[in-house]
């Protein structure tokens, strides 16, 4: 077990700019979260996989959002144009399909916006 | 819309010292809390889950309570050392048609040798 992988681990990018993320869950594990944090506050949900179907969307998911996980185990998370108000953290988790199966998250990738 | 708050946002105490994080929620009608620890710039790590016909669980130290009548949870750490220093952050989920999170803003905790 290698934990939840994330890449890369920082991303700076100029305002305009697309950017790609990307995540290795724990190979076992169906479920598939991605979750944005800023400073002082806490994570806010933004997807969820259940294998390769995506079952659940933020409305803070824009349109220049999109999230992918096409064969059901990597996942990427795209941003078209990006703003500075999209600076933050990006978290990955994942968990098995047992209902109340803990979630194990990455360590994230840092999103600067200049 | 859930809002779920956390006070105090920080906290400071010597080692060895007994300890309660709050977390208050606005809708009550959970389907489970969960407690989850993160330290600087890292993920987060599960700690204790909650399901809403519970009251309570206990993991070594650490003991969660759910009074969802009220909207409240505790987590309650004893016997504090310097490697608990970190920010605490509880999490509701609302039912089980949705695996969203909506989590609090957390407290920091330092515990201090």
């Amino acid at each position: 077990d290698t934990g939840v992988s994330q890449d890369p681990r920082h991303k700076i990018t100029k305002r305009g700019q697309n950017v790609t993320f990307r995540c290795d869950p724990i190979s076992e594990h169906n479920r598939l979260y991605w979750y944005r944090q800023t400073l002082g506050q806490g994570p806010e949900f933004l997807t969820y996989f259940q294998n390769e179907a995506q079952l659940e969307k933020s409305r803070l998911l824009s349109d220049r959002f999109s999230a992918e996980r096409p064969k059901g185990s990597f996942s990427t998370l795209e941003i078209q144009r990006t703003e500075q108000g999209d600076s933050a953290m990006y978290l990955c988790a994942s968990s098995s399909l047992q209902e109340n199966s803990p979630l194990h998250f990455g360590n994230g990738t840092r999103l600067t916006v200049t | 819309k859930q809002e779920v708050t956390q006070i105090p946002a920080a906290l400071s105490v010597p080692e060895g010292e007994n300890l309660v994080l709050n977390c208050s929620f606005t809708d009550s009608a959970i389907y489970n809390l969960q407690w989850f620890r993160q330290d600087p710039g890292k993920g987060l790590t599960s700690l204790l889950l909650i399901q809403s016909s519970q009251r309570e669980q206990t993991s070594g130290r650490l003991n969660a309570s759910l009074d969802k009548s009220s909207g409240r949870s505790t987590l309650y750490i004893a016997a504090s050392q310097p490697g608990d220093s970190a920010t605490y952050l509880c999490a509701v989920r609302m039912d089980t048609g949705r695996r969203a999170l909506t989590f609090g803003s957390g407290t920091r905790l330092q515990v201090q040798p």
